[in-house]
């Protein structure tokens, strides 16, 4: 059965601090990693990854690919209250439907 | 440009009673997915269009669920007998194609009382 693993699942740092977020992935046929960040309702799109070890980069956010270990960071540094969110990882799968984590909720204390 | 809308945002229903959820996806985008989040949960893979066609509805979870792309733009989640199990948010989703990044939208929070 595919599974996708977020850890941990809620993590509370004050602004300022970096925060690594942890995804871990066992699928067959895996075709990309994908990063969403959910505020309310939508998930936004962060990142697609396909290749390991090629860092994807946008402002303070970075993330990460290891196709052999099988797992995925997400990096956010000097953090701000608005990067309190749930982090939702999916694996895009051959079938083209994503299996998600349950998620990693940030919270970010001023 | 605008991003995937869905309606109604909110829905609150009896048991057994059917609901119809709305999806307008991105425009120019040809795949568009379907996927139910329950509270604590990651979204759960429910059904994807390619065009007007269902490619793939195994993430259904029984016949009381259907959903339609008739003319390949705009998506309709039918659910029948609704049960308070079926409360969740539901959320639509578009791609440019089969394979590329999926775009979400706010979803359809639905309670079913």
């Amino acid at each position: 059965e595919d599974k996708v693993v977020q850890s941990p699942l809620s993590l509370v740092v004050h602004e300022g601090d970096t925060v690594t977020l942890n995804c871990s992935y066992e699928v067959t046929n895996f075709r990309s990693l994908l990063w969403y960040k959910q505020e309310k309702k939508a998930p936004t799109f962060l990142f697609m990854l396909t290749s390991s070890g090629i860092e994807k980069k946008s402002g303070r956010l970075s993330s990460i690919l290891d196709k052999k270990e099988l797992f995925s960071i997400l990096n956010i540094t000097a953090t701000q209250t608005g990067d309190s969110a749930v982090y939702l990882c999916a694996v895009s799968l051959g079938n083209e439907k994503l299996t998600f984590g349950t998620g990693t909720r940030l919270t970010i204390i001023p | 440009g605008a991003g995937v809308s869905q309606t109604p945002s909110n829905k609150v229903t009896e048991k057994g009673k059917y609901v119809e959820l709305r999806c307008d996806p991105i425009s120019g985008h040809t795949a568009l997915y379907w996927y139910r989040q329950s509270l604590g949960q990651g979204p759960e893979f429910l059904i994807y269009f390619q065009g007007t066609g269902a490619a793939d509805d195994s993430g259904l979870p029984n016949d009381r669920f259907f959903a339609v792309r008739p003319e390949g733009s705009v998506s309709t989640l039918k659910i029948q007998r609704t049960e308070r199990g079926d409360s969740a948010v539901y959320l639509c989703a578009s791609s440019l194609g089969v394979g590329e990044t999926q775009y979400f939208g706010p979803g359809t929070r639905l309670l079913v009382l």
